[in-house]
């Protein structure tokens, strides 16, 4: 069995203060996506990491794909109130596979 | 743009009743599915098809099913509602390989089965 696990599961902090949520895997997988979801929403695409060691940057967000290709890293630099929502990360375990496998989430709540 | 369009956003079901979930999109994606939220439990894969005429299995199919007779429809049925079928449902699409393109997610609806 493909697991995906990601931690901490609830988080809630001030406005202004750094975080870092983490998405770890049982398996090495092919890529991986985060996605942010607001209440009454579907998820929404941030970034796609592929490559072992990776990292991406999307304004006050860092995004790190392990080098072993197991795990994964969101940072969240100065937070903000509209970074509030629900994060999830979700991987292919092999390239062409057909199934996006979903973690259970982040819920991230920032307080102003 | 609609994007992914779902219906209806909201559904009370009595256990044993019968119904259909719509998914429409009009990106001409080839790949749909269908995902059901769960508190705790994140996204799990329902069913899928990667074009029209071809459907699969997901994690959790028991308890519907789905048919794609056309490229922009992908609905789901439930044969015989339980309450182990409450839950938040989401129809997505993706026009390219998965993990190179994303998942475009519909709104989502709420079923409760009493």
């Amino acid at each position: 069995t493909q697991l995906l696990e990601q931690s901490p599961q609830f988080l809630s902090i001030q406005e202004g203060e750094n975080l870092t949520v983490y998405c770890n895997s049982s398996s090495v997988f092919s890529s991986l996506q985060w996605y942010r979801q607001e209440p009454g929403e579907g998820p929404v695409l941030l970034v796609t990491v592929v490559t072992g060691g990776e990292v991406k940057k999307l304004k006050r967000l860092t995004f790190q794909f392990g080098d072993a290709r197991k795990d994964s890293s969101l940072h969240i630099t100065a937070a903000q109130p509209g970074d509030t929502g629900l994060y999830l990360c979700a991987v292919l375990f092999r390239a062409g596979a057909q199934k996006l496998v979903f973690g259970q989430g982040t819920r991230l709540t920032i307080n102003p | 743009n609609a994007g992914v369009t779902q219906t209806p956003k909201f559904q009370v079901l009595k256990t044993g009743q019968s119904m259909t979930l719509q998914c429409a999109q009009d990106m001409n994606h080839e790949y749909m599915s269908w995902y059901r939220q769960d508190p705790g439990m994140g996204l799990r894969l329902i069913h899928y098809s990667v074009g029209a005429g071809i459907t699969d299995q997901g994690e959790v199919p028991n308890g519907y099913n789905v048919s794609r007779s056309t490229t922009e429809d992908f609905p789901l049925r439930l044969l015989s509602a339980a309450p182990s079928q409450t839950s938040v449902y989401f129809c997505a699409s993706s026009y390219s390989t998965l993990g190179s393109s994303p998942l475009h997610f519909g709104n989502g609806t709420r079923l409760t089965v009493t």
